[in-house]
């Protein structure tokens, strides 16, 4: 069981909306400001596509957000493309103990 | 460019031992922390250590404590994960990653895969 609860599957219609989200507690998600989401095509390795809950690396388009509320961090894919399908993974810093903490990954089909 | 290269995979019996290499290329290795990330065949993203830029902080999730060993060599920027008594839950694709900071991965190898199997 993933330290972080994201819901196994999620879809949308090209051009629409998604959002996806990410539960943890308040000694990851909840305690820190540093949340980050992957997107993981089959058989690539993962890409980094938010980090510090809500920034952008170069090159990740601005249709991809992030943000935070309580234990909860979400991530919106506006403007819905067929590239988008992929698998998607949330990640907080747990502390010195746990310093990593992933989502089981939520599984986007783009209909 | 950022290139991280894995090798050291293969096939252990339970019980073996294996180490991991990653070769770091396109930037400065001692700047930045690295992990280890693993990857169940169908499953999901698991953390399994971080080493902190100069190597004196490490970092261990629960499963692979005092089994599994990070460290780094600057001189040849390389990060390793030495692995003993391996179990066969610990049959992965294991990733590379460069740290951006407190764990978030910019850049991930291509992945080694340790199959672990009697």
């Amino acid at each position: 069981q993933s330290a972080l609860t994201q819901p196994r599957s999620v879809s949308g219609s090209p051009g629409q909306s998604v959002t996806i989200s990410c539960t943890g507690t308040s000694s990851d998600i909840g305690g820190y400001d540093y949340v980050a989401w992957y997107q993981q095509s089959p058989g690539k390795a993962p890409k980094l596509m938010i980090y510090d809950v809500n920034k952008r690396p170069s090159g990740v388009p601005d249709r991809f957000s992030g943000s935070k509320s309580g234990n909860t961090a979400s991530l919106t894919i506006s403007g819905l493309q067929t590239d988008d399908e992929a698998d998607y993974y949330c990640s907080s810093y747990g502390g010195t103990y746990t310093f990593v903490v992933f989502g089981g990954g939520t599984k986007l089909t783009v209909l | 460019q950022v290139q991280l290269v894995e090798s050291g995979g293969g096939v252990v019996q339970p019980g073996g031992s294996l180490t991991l290499s990653c070769a770091a290329s396109g930037f400065t290795f001692s700047r930045n922390a690295m992990l280890w990330v693993r990857q169940a065949p169908g499953k999901g993203l698991d953390w399994v250590a971080l080493i902190g830029n100069d190597g004196s902080d490490k970092y261990y999730a629960d499963s692979v404590k005092g089994r599994f060993t990070i460290s780094r060599d600057t001189s040849k920027n390389t990060l390793y994960l030495q692995m003993i008594n391996l179990r066969t839950e610990d049959t992965a694709v294991y990733y590379c990653v460069k740290d951006l900071h407190w764990g978030a991965g910019d850049y991930w190898g291509q992945g080694t895969l340790v199959s672990v199997s009697s």
